[in-house]
Parts: structure tokens; C-alpha cells; sequence
């Protein structure tokens, strides 16, 4: 069972610099979301979806967009990076009921120089 | 807005022990709580799912109980062990928002 699959890994850009961090689930998961990680922080909520054509904001939604155009993708675009952004980023997903726990990825961790 | 909680956050104690792993949230209106592990540099692993209308569930040494009328959550660890060395998350799933909320976790020292 693949489940959760973030691509990159790692990845470092530059200021100013777009980039699309990729989500795929194999679990016909109608819940995904995008959190980013940082020290002390705990995890936050970017973006979320409750089905394909279907995505809200979370608790900081600046500077990134997302899409859902099927149920086993969700891309999390950074429209131009700033080193505020370097961050560990993880993508979940799960039942849209509350039913089921979320699947995490393995991560991406991105750097902004 | 949820706020979860997690005390303490940092614990270490000699194998063997038992241990408690705190976690509060600020509104009771929520459909879940889950617990996760996440070992340095890693994802986060699923380790048990509470329903808002459980009080309680069990998977080998590790127990989880729900008190959703006063916002709390409780991790126990029998006989802790090295490996369960990691940083526990605990994370509700809020009813109005329906968004997750996480605590920003207690890192877990096990002495061997």
C-alpha cells in the first residue's frame, strides 16, 4: 500500500522562486490537507479539501495555492517563495467523515534561501 | 478557534516505567482526537483514534481515553521501552471548522 506520496523530498529554491510540492493517496480519501512544521510551532493547517473540486483555506493559507481536481491528487503551489516558507510540509489525508484517522506523508522539506 | 495543549513538553524516565502524555483542547464540539508519533526527521505515525463518542481506546501498551466534556485527552505508555523513544502529537478534528487542530507534541526520552 503506497498511501500518502509527497514529492520532493527535499528541495531548495530561491527568493521569488515557484514551486509545486506534490500529494498523491491511493486510499480514496475524500479529506486531504496541507500542513507546514516548524520548531516550536507544531503543525498548522494551509489548505484542506473535502472532495475534488472542493478546497478551503486553513490557518495560513498566505502565499500558497491549492487545487483538487481529482480525488487522489492535491498539489500545494508556493506562488513566489520567501524565506519565511522554509518549512517541513506535510500532506494528509482521510475519510471525510470523522470515521477514519489521517494518513501522513513522508514530508518535504523545503528551503528558501 | 481550537487550542490544544500538550504538557509536559518534554519527558524522560529510565525504561520500564509507566507514563502519561497529557493533551487539552479548548472546545468540546469536536468528531475526534487522534495521538501520532513522529520519530526525528519523520512523518507522522498513526498510533490511536478516539471518536467524540468513545471514551477510551487500547492498542497493545498504549491507551488512550477521551473526557470531551472538559477538554482532555490522556496517553498511557506501560512498561515504556527505548524504541518508544519520539515526539507525541495529539490532534482533534473540530466541528465547526471542520479543520484538525495539533499540540505542538511532547518529546519522549526512554532511558534504557
Amino acid at each position: 500500500n503506497a498511501g500518502v506520496t509527497q514529492t520532493p523530498k527535499f528541495q531548495v529554491l530561491k527568493t521569488g522562486q515557484s514551486m509545486t510540492l506534490q500529494c498523491a493517496q491511493d486510499m480514496n480519501h475524500e479529506y486531504m490537507s496541507w500542513y507546514r512544521q516548524d520548531p516550536g510551532m507544531g503543525l498548522r493547517l494551509i489548505h484542506y479539501s473535502v472532495g475534488a473540486g472542493i478546497t478551503d483555506q486553513g490557518e495560513v493559507p498566505n502565499g500558497y495555492n491549492v487545487s483538487r481536481s481529482t480525488t487522489e491528487d492535491f498539489p500545494l503551489r508556493l506562488l513566489s517563495a520567501a524565506p519565511s516558507q522554509t518549512s517541513v510540509y506535510f500532506c494528509a489525508s482521510s475519510y471525510g467523515s470523522s470515521r477514519g484517522p489521517q494518513h501522513f506523508g513522508d514530508g518535504t522539506r523545503l528551503s528558501i534561501l | 478557534k481550537q487550542e490544544v495543549t500538550q504538557i509536559p513538553a518534554a519527558l524522560s524516565v529510565p525504561e520500564g516505567e509507566n507514563l502519561v502524555l497529557n493533551c487539552s483542547f479548548t472546545d468540546s464540539a469536536i468528531y475526534n482526537l487522534q495521538w501520532f508519533r513522529q520519530d526525528p526527521g519523520k512523518g507522522l505515525t498513526s498510533l490511536l483514534l478516539i471518536q467524540s463518542s468513545q471514551r477510551e481506546q487500547t492498542s497493545g501498551r498504549l491507551n488512550a481515553s477521551l473526557d470531551k466534556s472538559s477538554g482532555r485527552s490522556t496517553l498511557y505508555i506501560a512498561a515504556s521501552q527505548p524504541g518508544d523513544s519520539a515526539t507525541y502529537l495529539c490532534a482533534v478534528k473540530d466541528q465547526e471548522s471542520n479543520q484538525f487542530y495539533f499540540g505542538t507534541g511532547t518529546s519522549l526520552t526512554v532511558i534504557p
